[in-house]
């Protein structure tokens, strides 16, 4: 198994411009996450997806969109993209959330990406 | 308040030397304590977990849990060089075990 890949590895962007961060999981996972990793910051949930067509807000969600047509596939979008957004955007996945019980989450290598 | 405090150190100890690596917390809802280890440019890994209070041994690795105080620790004996890395905990309450709250993280250092 491949585990959570992430493309692309780096990206700089020009302030306005948009991109698609991509994420793939091959472990058949249900629940998937991204967040994003500032120096000095911990990391913070942009947004999650428990299944297929349903996503939901994290903490940081503003300046980024979701979408999950597919198990395996998890893309995050920036629109307009900001020097506020200059970070390391990590893709996350886990079996479901069952009530009580933590089910750990298995994250990708990460999207480094720069907002000039 | 935030809602865990973690020390970013960096820690930096020779080799062979007991590492301490701590958070505190603030909601006492939380019920899982992780703690993710994160080279540098990858992903965190999990390295382990504990259910509310108590102890939990994994070779060279002790997580200790402590309610009442709100503190939550990671001891490393016999610490190597390849230890070296960031080192996140991360709570969960049960009401909504999906919802990771992680730690700032503390960078560790281990010199030969």
């Amino acid at each position: 198994n491949a585990g959570v890949t992430q493309t692309p590895k780096f990206r700089i962007l020009k302030i306005g411009q948009s991109m698609t961060l991509q994420c793939t999981q091959d472990m058949n996972h249900n629940y998937m996450y991204w967040y994003r990793q500032d120096p000095g910051m911990g990391l913070k949930l942009i947004y999650y997806s428990v299944g297929a067509g349903i996503t939901d807000k994290g903490e940081v969600p503003n300046g980024y969109n979701v979408s999950r047509s597919t198990t395996e596939d998890f893309p995050l979008r920036l629109e307009l993209a900001a020097p506020s957004q200059t970070s390391v955007y990590f893709c996350a996945s886990s079996y479901s959330a069952t009530s009580g019980i933590y089910n750990e989450q298995f994250f990708g290598p990460g999207t480094r990406l720069t907002v000039l | 308040q935030k809602e865990v405090e973690q020390d970013p150190g960096p820690l930096s100890v020779p080799e062979g030397a007991i590492v301490s690596l701590n958070c505190t917390y603030s909601n006492s809802a939380f019920q899982y304590f992780m703690w993710y280890r994160q080279y540098s440019r990858k992903g965190p890994e999990l390295l382990m977990y504990t259910y509310s209070s108590g102890n939990k041994e994994d070779g060279r690795f002790t997580a200790q849990v402590d309610k009442s105080s709100k503190y939550i620790s990671l001891f490393i004996r016999d610490s190597q060089p390849s230890d070296s890395a960031t080192y996140l905990c991360a709570l969960v309450g049960s009401y909504n075990t999906d919802k990771l709250i992680f730690g700032t993280g503390t960078r560790l250092q281990v010199f030969p």
